[in-house]
């Protein structure tokens, strides 16, 4: 099985900062990974997919990079909509992983 | 708009089955696979399994197997997913979620079901 992990697990971030989560896979997985953002008590939502790919709809202060083992999601300018945890999550194969997640709190 | 509704809770006893439906609209059923993916509380997302409605053709992660059982009904557009032989880490909320057109990411997501494992 492929295994993704995240750092940090928690970040803390004010109004305005730019943060960056990291994505690492066990193996490659070439661009075969995606982004969600998670609220509590809701569905995950999808942000990026393929690893830089956006989705419709969703904002273009966040953007996604990387390939084959290391995968970064990019917030440009944190907005209080935003403070939620973060999951990125690999389908290179017929298994899908997901990494242990982000939690973006107020700083 | 694409729709993914979940059944409603569950109470089930250790050892016990459940199973639980997800039922799809707004798009074409039988083009896109469907996946189950579950979130114990306070913990983070697990893939269970996935299920391409074209054929009934199922992938499960290998920790369900044996375990874990998905079917699709194509003349009502809904995805069964069940679980057998519970215990109490099966206390989760599971969802549905639709697969990306391009890839086997997830780009809709049913609104989950609690399932509550307890003697």
């Amino acid at each position: 099985d492929i295994q993704m992990t995240q750092s940090p697990s928690t970040l803390s971030a004010s109004v305005g900062d730019r943060i960056t989560i990291t994505c690492r896979a066990s193996q490659s997985i070439s661009d075969s990974l995606a982004w969600y953002q998670q609220k509590p008590g809701k569905a995950p939502k999808l942000l990026i997919y393929k690893a830089s790919n956006l989705e419709n709809g969703v904002p273009s202060r966040f953007s996604g990079s990387g390939s084959g083992t290391e995968f970064t999601l990019t917030i440009g300018s944190l907005q209080p909509d935003d403070f939620a945890t973060y999951y990125c999550q690999q389908y290179n194969n017929y298994g899908r992983t997901f990494g242990q997640g982000t939690k973006v709190e107020i700083k | 708009q694409v729709q993914l509704v979940q059944s409603g809770a569950e109470v089930k006893k250790p050892g016990a089955s459940v199973k639980v439906s997800c039922k799809s609209s707004g798009y074409s059923f039988t083009v896109y696979g469907t996946n189950w993916v579950r979130q114990a509380p306070g913990q983070g997302l697990e893939w269970m399994g996935w299920i391409t409605s074209y054929n009934g053709d199922t992938v499960y992660a290998p920790k369900f197997q044996g375990r874990l059982t998905i079917t699709t009904d194509t003349s009502t557009s809904t995805v069964y997913m069940e679980l057998a032989s519970l215990r109490s880490d099966d206390t989760a909320v599971y969802f549905c979620a639709r697969d990306g057109i391009t890839g086997y990411y997830f780009d809709s997501w049913g609104q989950g079901t609690l399932v509550t494992v307890s003697s």
